[in-house]
């Protein structure tokens, strides 16, 4: 079955504590992408990555970190620094064309205690 | 910055009724796609317009570009229970391979 998996899909920590979100894909895609979803206010673009060993920050990267060193996994970090951490996630991927459908993962919904 | 706006913000329809959600753009848009998000669920593509004055329909479901490519809409005829949920449209950034979308149009259907 081809598709995007993240993993867990509900999550808690306590405040001050670093977590990191995982993201796999196996659709062979270049690009993957955060998105962090608040309730009325869609989704942000936190962090997206084109290729190996590279990514960029999006509209809402402080508080965040992530890392692509192979083009399956995506990880991402939410630090101590990011203010208001809790809140649904979700990576997607695709071929990094703007005419490519982005393809979602199931989500993580963190909650900061 | 630019941006996607989206009304109406949410929408509560008797089954049977119609449903119609806009999606209005600072910027011209190569392209937009419309995305539905599911209670509980993530995100999933539903369809992407490119040329100036497109129509494209699903079944119940109409999409429209604008002539100025700058909004588009969504419209559902005659909504099921099965048509509950967010539905978003994206549209790309000026810069890089990526997406900005809108706030999304929460849609409940009663039966």
């Amino acid at each position: 079955d081809g598709g995007i998996t993240q993993s867990p899909k509900y999550l808690f920590r306590k405040e001050g504590q670093n977590v990191t979100l995982s993201c796999e894909q196996n659709l062979n895609h270049d690009a993957m992408y955060w998105y962090r979803q608040d309730p009325g206010q869609g989704l942000r673009l936190i962090y997206y990555s084109q290729i190996v060993n590279d990514f960029q920050k999006g509209d809402i990267a402080e508080g965040y970190s992530v890392s692509r060193e192979k083009k399956e996994s995506f990880p991402l970090t939410v630090t101590s620094a990011q203010k208001n951490p809790t809140a649904f996630y979700l990576c997607a991927s695709n071929t990094g064309s703007i005419y490519n459908e982005q393809f979602f993962g199931p989500g993580t919904r963190l909650t900061v205690l | 910055g630019q941006q996607v706006m989206q009304i109406p913000q949410y929408q509560h329809v008797q089954e049977g009724e119609d449903f119609t959600t806009y999606c209005n753009s600072s910027t011209t848009l190569s392209n937009i796609q419309w995305y539905k998000q599911r209670p509980g669920g993530h995100p999933v593509f539903l369809i992407q317009l490119v040329k100036s004055g497109e129509v494209k329909k699903q079944k119940r479901l109409t999409f429209q570009f604008g002539e100025a490519k700058k909004n588009s809409s969504l419209h559902i005829t005659a909504t099921q229970t099965t048509d509950v949920g967010t539905y978003f449209c994206a549209g790309p950034m000026e810069y890089g391979n990526k997406l900005v979308f809108g706030a999304g149009t929460i849609l409940r259907v009663k039966s």
